[in-house]
């Protein structure tokens, strides 16, 4: 069974400071690896997916196979970053998307 | 083009009784997913349906059903409710099929709770 690991429940960092957001899961296939968050009375929404391998808000993720982890990294943390942040896992099989969520870490950025 | 819409967003019911959830998703998407949410579990997917039929289910009870209709609103049922089932009901639309990104997109979600 897969599983996903966010080990902090809460991160706060300074404007401007590094951020990393850590992930870790377990899955003995192929998986593929997505961040989704919430901002503040708003909707779930992807941030972003491993297979693009793109950056967005300033926001990146490598997909580490040796060490199981798909950490979310941005040089300098943003007021607006603040939010919850999921980390999420699923398998393709037959087209069927069944996400696997960690628990959230919410990332607090201190003015 | 609109977001993904459930109803009712907030609804309170006794242990026993039966809930039915509403979740309209976006134009052109055929899957639909639900996914529970509580403060000590998180987020645990439920099912989800594809073209009206069940491509995957969760690890729930099967007081915990779902259908899809052939213009892929999607509802889901709960009976004989427990306490623990007070939560917050999410559901998620995305393309499905062979152009499936993974990419859902989430409703704002129906808040059960059960007395």
């Amino acid at each position: 069974a897969q599983r996903v690991t966010q080990p902090e429940k809460l991160l706060s960092v300074f404007k401007g400071a590094p951020v990393e957001l850590k992930c870790n899961y377990s899955y003995s296939g192929s998986p593929e690896l997505f961040w989704y968050v919430q901002y503040s009375r708003q909707r779930l929404q992807l941030l972003l997916r491993h297979i693009s391998r793109e950056s967005i808000k300033g926001f990146t993720a490598d997909l580490n196979k040796g060490e199981t982890s798909f950490h979310l990294k941005k040089p300098f943390a943003q007021e607006e970053d603040s939010a919850m942040y999921y980390c999420a896992l699923t398998y393709s099989g037959a087209g069927s998307y069944q996400l696997t969520f960690g628990k959230g870490t919410k990332l607090s950025v201190i003015p | 083009k609109a977001g993904v819409t459930q109803t009712p967003r907030y609804l309170i019911k006794t242990r026993g009784q039966q809930v039915t959830l509403s979740c309209s998703p976006i134009s052109g998407h055929r899957s639909v997913s639900w996914y529970q949410q509580t403060p000590g579990q998180g987020l645990q997917f439920l099912f989800e349906y594809f073209s009206e039929t069940q491509r995957n289910k969760g690890n729930f009870p099967g007081r915990f059903s779902g259908r899809q209709f052939s213009n892929s609103r999607s509802e889901m049922n709960v009976s004989t409710l427990e306490l623990g089932d007070s939560a917050l009901y999410l559901c998620a639309s995305s393309l499905g099929g062979g152009t499936n990104t993974g990419e859902l997109f989430f409703g704002e979600g129906s808040r059960l709770t059960v007395l």
